[in-house]
């Protein structure tokens, strides 16, 4: 089972700074295999980026997706009220598999 | 637009088997290629995949549960539903319906899910 392992935990930022998040899996990913969502308390997760770097339907362009092997990141430019919420990466390699989440609070 | 919706009994007794259904609407449960699939959540913790299946018949399980899992699709409803069998309090869980990305694609990836119902595994 390939796992996926989420840093930071938990990154306090202020709503207009940049947030790096990263996903490091424990062996090679294909690139079209990973995905990231955000998920508000309370709420189910929601697809932002899938194939690394392809933003789903409707998601602003804040939201980026880089990476490749076993090095993902997200990145989100401009932090807006409603991203202060947990995200997960996800990866498919025969099974799925989530990382642990990192959490984006308000500084 | 294509909505999901988690049914079933809130609490079931240890060693008994979990039933969750999920009706779709908004779209046909057949057309594309889609799978569609269960995850759960224990409160306060990460997102587990149980499984997917798709209107022909076709599943495939998380390894880790692979025993204990049943997935099946009923195309005159327009719902797929899990069996969960011998629980325990580790299956306590909000438990998730979703579509899968198609197999057309080389992408794989969860895009509507539903609004999760939780299940508590007690006596």
């Amino acid at each position: 089972e390939i796992v996926l392992t989420q840093s930071p935990g938990t990154l306090s930022l202020s709503p207009g700074e940049r947030a790096i998040l990263s996903c490091r899996a424990s062996q090679s990913v294909s690139s079209s295999y990973l995905a990231w969502y955000r998920q508000k308390p309370g709420q189910a997760p929601r697809l932002l980026i899938y194939g690394a770097s392809s933003r789903a339907t409707g998601i602003p362009d804040r939201f980026s997706g880089s990476g490749s092997g076993t090095d993902f990141t997200l990145t989100i430019s401009r932090l807006e009220p409603e991203d202060f919420a947990v995200y997960y990466c996800q990866q498919y390699g025969g099974s799925f598999t989530f990382g642990g989440g990192t959490k984006v609070e308000i500084k | 637009q294509l909505q999901l919706q988690e049914s079933g009994p809130g609490l079931v007794k240890p060693s008994e088997t979990l039933s969750l259904t999920c009706t779709v609407s908004g779209g046909s449960i057949t057309s594309g290629s889609y799978y569609w699939g269960w995850i759960r959540q224990p409160p306060g913790k990460g997102l587990e995949w149980i499984g997917s299946g798709r209107h022909s018949g076709s599943t495939y399980y998380n390894p880790s549960l692979k025993s204990r899992v049943t997935i099946s699709v009923d195309t005159s409803k327009n719902q797929f539903s899990l069996k969960l069998s011998s629980v325990t309090a580790a299956d306590t869980a909000v438990y998730y319906c979703a579509r899968r990305s198609p197999m057309t694609t080389v992408t794989y990836y969860f895009d509507f899910w539903g609004q999760g119902t939780l299940v508590t595994v007690s006596s």
